[in-house]
């Protein structure tokens, strides 16, 4: 168990819909990271926010956005979705706001749409 | 910009043998080189990983993994894996100790008894 807590572990929905998925990082770490891992795509970097603010900004669709909140937990939010949006979302956490303090991820949330 | 190449997306292998997963990244800067791996249901674990410094480098399980700036390598190496070593590993790059981490395809080692 890394420490990291990912709702829901599984989420169906359709088309056009909205959804939330949520991060809890481990507890004293301030950064959390956002991944997708898509068959077509593989692993991509999504966004980072640092002590509630955004630090570095990948591959994210203007669809999707993200915030870090004053308990440090976070939420991906994912708008218009389209049956390419269906992917593996990963979160992970880490003390510090640099890549080289290790990161733990969360076992993910598994997005299908339909 | 940096990118990733895992060069086998599949190693078969047989337990107690070596086994070397191969990963080459382009980049023109400085660069943080990572392994991780992720078992079947689960999120990334890291492995090792470089920074600077000694070129060989020793992580978790067994694993090491050699820097190699001039041929662009972060090969992964194991000298007799198990059983349990059957995973997907995934080869990771930052540059300039930027945030961003850039991912290869993956690699997915399956050890046979």
């Amino acid at each position: 168990d890394s420490g990291v807590t990912q709702t829901p572990k599984h989420l169906i929905t359709a088309t056009g819909q909205r959804v939330t998925l949520r991060c809890s990082p481990r507890s004293g770490d301030l950064s959390v990271y956002w991944y997708q891992q898509s068959l077509d795509q593989g692993l991509q970097f999504l966004i980072q926010y640092y002590n509630g603010e955004e630090r570095a900004k990948g591959n994210i669709l203007e669809r999707f956005s993200a915030q870090q909140f004053p308990d440090l937990h976070s939420e991906l939010n994912l708008s218009s979705l389209e049956l390419g949006d269906s992917a593996l979302y990963f979160c992970a956490s880490s003390v510090g706001g640099a890549v080289n303090t290790e990161a733990f991820f969360g076992q993910g949330t598994r997005l299908t749409v339909v | 910009a940096q990118s990733v190449t895992q060069l086998d997306s599949q190693v078969p292998v047989f337990e107690e043998a070596p086994v070397e997963l191969r990963c080459n990244y382009s980049s023109s800067v400085s660069v943080y080189l990572f392994w991780y791996v992720q078992y079947p249901n689960q999120g990334l674990q890291l492995l090792l990983k470089y920074l600077s410094g000694s070129t060989l480098v020793k992580g978790i399980n067994g694993f090491e993994a050699e820097f190699n700036k001039s041929q662009t390598s972060f090969h992964l190496r194991k000298p007799s894996v198990h059983i349990s070593d059957t995973a997907e590993y995934f080869c990771a790059v930052s540059e300039n100790a930027g945030n961003m981490l850039t991912f290869g395809g993956g690699t997915r080692l399956m050890v046979k008894p």
